[in-house]
């Protein structure tokens, strides 16, 4: 059974600051793993998707990174902002038929 | 604009009740999926569906009921049986096909027991 786990729970930082957050996961027989974004009360807002065959994806300011055959990704966020506040959630699909895995995500403030 | 519509935002339930939460999509997606969060946790997967007419259960079926008549619809049963409904309630759906479908998500459906 896939699990996956979000290395620090919560974190603060100042403004501008460049910052990494983990994802792990067990089974590396992944189909894609997907970063997302959730403000309070809100529905989640999809970020980044990286496929299987991919390393990394790039949006703007942010960064995602794969290895497969270590279980690990990160999602770099270069020059943080305050509008960066909020909780990040990664999630793992082991198959095309979705039964994606989430993590519990990391709770993400920066201070003006 | 096309995307996934959940209503309503807030629901209560008193006990012995059972409720419906209402979850549509635009989108054209074949798989639709419903996800249980409950405070500072990821999400849990109640029940997903592949194609109209079928679905599966997901980790966290027992005390749910789901149905699939239309593609465009994946209503969500909380029954009396689920002793701890209180919680955030996320419908989603995706495109089927290739790893680079993305999962998207509806607005959530608050659900309370009164």
């Amino acid at each position: 059974k896939q699990e996956v786990t979000q290395i620090p729970a919560a974190l603060s930082v100042p403004e501008g600051e460049n910052l990494v957050l983990n994802c792990s996961f067990t089974d590396s027989a992944i189909y894609n793993l997907q970063w997302f974004r959730q403000d309070p009360g809100k529905g989640l807002t999809s970020l980044l998707l990286i496929q299987s065959s991919q390393r990394e994806q790039t949006s703007g300011r942010l960064n995602a990174s794969l290895d497969k055959s270590s279980g690990r990704s990160t999602l770099y966020i270069a020059a943080s902002q305050p509008g960066d506040s909020a909780t990040y959630l990664c999630a793992v699909a082991n198959t095309n038929a979705g039964k994606s895995t989430f993590g519990d995500g990391t709770t993400l403030t920066v201070k003006p | 604009d096309g995307g996934i519509t959940q209503s309503p935002k807030y629901l209560f339930r008193k006990e012995g009740q059972n409720v419906t939460l209402s979850c549509e999509q635009n989108l054209n997606h074949d798989a639709m999926y419903w996800y249980r969060q409950d405070p500072g946790q990821g999400l849990r997967l109640i029940y997903y569906s592949q194609i109209v007419n079928d679905f599966q259960k997901g980790d966290i079926a027992e005390g749910y009921s789901v149905s699939r008549e239309k593609k465009e619809s994946f209503p969500l049963t909380v029954t009396s049986a689920q002793k701890n409904p209180t919680a955030f309630y996320l419908c989603a759906s995706k495109r089927q096909g290739s790893t680079n479908e993305k999962l998207f998500f509806g607005s959530g459906t608050q659900l309370s027991v009164l």
